[in-house]
């Protein structure tokens, strides 16, 4: 199986700051790379599929990047409603696999 | 508007068995593949079965294989999960997620329900 490793598993940030969450893969996913939002008591959020294409209605300040195995989810200016948890997800190879998630919080 | 909303959660004790149902809405049903995942408490996401958009192909996680069973009926635009051999390791909600094509790799999840609790406890 494709394992995920997705860092950190917490940050602290402020509105307005510049966030970064990587997510590496354990071999090649060809770009098949999704990244979700999730917030307490609710249903994950999808906001970027194939790596880096913005799903329809999500905030431009998402947005996804890779490197060979390795994968970002940039929020370019953090907003007080994106205080939430973040999970990248692989679906090259079924088993599909998530990362651990990352929990994004107010400074 | 696409919707999911899943039903057949509840408490059950260990050992026995329980079937999950997600009827489906605002869209063609038998043109996409059906998925469910699963969050245990406190915990992240687990990805656990796809049924392809025809029924006649289906994927598990390694940790429910054997025990779990994703069909669907594109008549009524519902997908089941049926789990058997409860064990306290299967306590989590349990979502339904509409997968973005037919139901093979290379797609995504786009829609999601709120998904059903399930607890097993004696």
């Amino acid at each position: 199986d494709i394992q995920m490793t997705q860092s950190p598993s917490s940050v602290s940030a402020s509105v307005g700051d510049r966030v970064t969450i990587t997510c590496r893969a354990s071999q090649d996913i060809y770009s098949w790379l999704a990244w979700f939002q999730q917030k307490p008591g609710k249903a994950p959020k999808l906001l970027i599929y194939a790596a880096s294409s913005l799903q329809s209605g999500v905030p431009s300040r998402f947005s996804g990047s890779e490197s060979g195995t390795d994968f970002t989810l940039t929020i370019s200016s953090l907003q007080p409603e994106d205080f939430a948890t973040y999970y990248c997800q692989q679906a090259n190879s079924f088993p599909w696999t998530f990362g651990q998630g990352t929990k994004v919080e107010i400074k | 508007q696409v919707q999911v909303v899943e039903s057949g959660g509840g408490v059950v004790q260990p050992g026995r068995s329980l079937r999950l149902s997600c009827a489906a809405s605002g869209f063609t049903f038998d043109d996409h593949g059906m998925h469910w995942v699963r969050q245990a408490p406190g915990k992240g996401l687990e990805w656990v079965a796809v049924i392809w958009y025809d029924g006649r192909n289906e994927f598990y996680g390694d940790s429910v294989k054997g025990r779990f069973t994703i069909s669907r009926d594109n008549s009524k635009n519902i997908v089941f999960l049926q789990i058997n051999n409860l064990t306290a390791e299967d306590t989590a909600v349990y979502y339904c997620a509409r997968g973005s094509g037919y139901g093979g790799n290379a797609e995504s999840l786009d829609y999601w329900g709120q998904g059903t609790q399930v607890t097993v406890s004696s």
